[in-house]
Formats: structure tokens, sequence, C-alpha cells
């Protein structure tokens, strides 16, 4: 059971728009920056936005990143097949148990 | 260029003991907190712990306190993750990672599969 919650599988057709939501507490999303990591197959999970809404140099503005209250949400548009991958949230949560905390991770099919 | 190269894959018996390693280069290893992050088979991700090289001063999950030791030697830029007796459920995919306020640079991972 993931302190975050992501929804397991989202899929949408080459060229249009998916969003994959990631809902915590107080204690981790209402409070921290938000950060999203893609996992393509076979390989490490990489940092696709971090400060809830920031890019890192390289990653394409076709991906987008915001956060309301305790629940963050990526926006990826333009699909294309190169997108398939497993993308996670994570944040820090502030709770007596303090770490770093991910959600269950979505796979995302480009059909 | 920052780069985190971690050992390659390990066979290990259960009862075995085992440290694996992750080396830095391209930026001020002092600077940054190493993570590691498991991985097992088919699942999402789990944060292990971190340690801060600087002084080696750590911070561990609960779910893995007591189970795995996290260790620095900033004099060779490298992090290390230990264990004093794996078991056949330490089987997994670890990765270490810079800490920014995000993970923004991973190693490639190292494969650790405990089998009798």
């Amino acid at each position: 059971q993931s302190v975050l919650t992501q929804p397991p599988s989202v899929s949408a057709a080459p060229g249009q728009k998916v969003t994959i939501s990631c809902s915590g507490s107080s204690s981790n999303i209402g409070n921290n920056y938000v950060s999203w990591y893609q996992q393509l197959p076979g390989t490490a999970p990489k940092l696709l936005i971090y400060d809830n809404n920031k890019r890192p140099s390289g990653i394409p503005d076709r991906f987008s990143g915001s956060k309301s209250g305790t629940s963050a949400t990526l926006g990826i548009t333009g699909l294309q097949t190169g997108d398939e991958a497993d993308y996670y949230c994570g944040t820090w949560d502030s709770s007596l148990t303090a770490g770093e905390v991910f959600g269950g991770g979505t796979k995302l099919t480009v059909l | 260029e920052v780069q985190l190269v971690q050992s390659g894959a390990e066979v290990k018996k259960p009862g075995e003991s085992l440290r694996i390693s992750c080396k830095g280069s391209g930026y001020s290893f002092t600077s940054y907190w190493i993570s590691w992050v498991r991985q097992m088979p088919g699942k999402g991700l789990e944060w292990m712990g971190r340690i801060d090289p600087s002084d080696s001063y750590t911070n561990y999950s609960p779910s893995f306190q007591g189970h795995v030791t996290i260790s620095a030697d900033k004099s060779i830029s490298t992090a290390y993750l230990q264990w004093s007796s794996l078991k056949a459920s330490d089987t997994a995919m670890y990765y270490c990672a810079r800490y920014a306020l995000n993970l923004d640079y991973w190693g490639q991972g190292t494969l650790v599969t405990v089998s009798s």
C-alpha cells in the first residue's frame, strides 16, 4: 500500500493528451514539492518534473505538472509511442516516519 | 556531467552478507545526500533511506531500519548499501539517487538475487 495514490494504468492514442493523478495528504503533498519520475521499460527512473511544475533541462514541454492542495497531476500532450512507461509521483513526507514517499506507479499505454 | 555508477549484479544465498556501491562523479559528492530505492520484481519504488556524505548522517525508512546499513566514503565519492544476512525477499533492483529536494540523478541500478 503506497502512501501516495495513483491510478494503476491509463491509456490514450498517439497525439492525444493524458493526465495522471497523485493523491496524498497534508503531511506529504500538502506541504512539500512534488516530483514526477518516468521509468521506461528496463531502465532506471528519470526525473521528469520537479517542484510541482518545473522541467529539468532536456524534458520537452509536452510534459507538465500541477499541484492543488493534497493532489498533484502530471499531464502529457502529443502522446508518442516512446512515452509508454511507468510514471511515479514522489514527495517528502513530514510525518513521524519522515522520508521520501512514492505513488504506486501508473502504467501508460499509447494505443 | 553528473553520474552515479553502481556496482554490478549479485547472486547470493540466504544468510550471506553483501555490500553494493554507488560512485558519484561530475559534482561535489559531499554537497548532496544520496538515497537508496528498492524496486522488487514487477513492483513500484520504495525509499529505503539516505545519507549525507559530508558527515555520514543517515535517515532510514521504518520499513528498512535495522535490516540494511547505509554508509559512505567521501574520500572516494562512494555510497554503500549493506546487508549482514540476506533473505530471499531481498531479491530486487536497488537504485541510488542524488537528493536535491527531489531525486534528480539516478544510478543504473544493481540487481540483487538471493536464492538457495
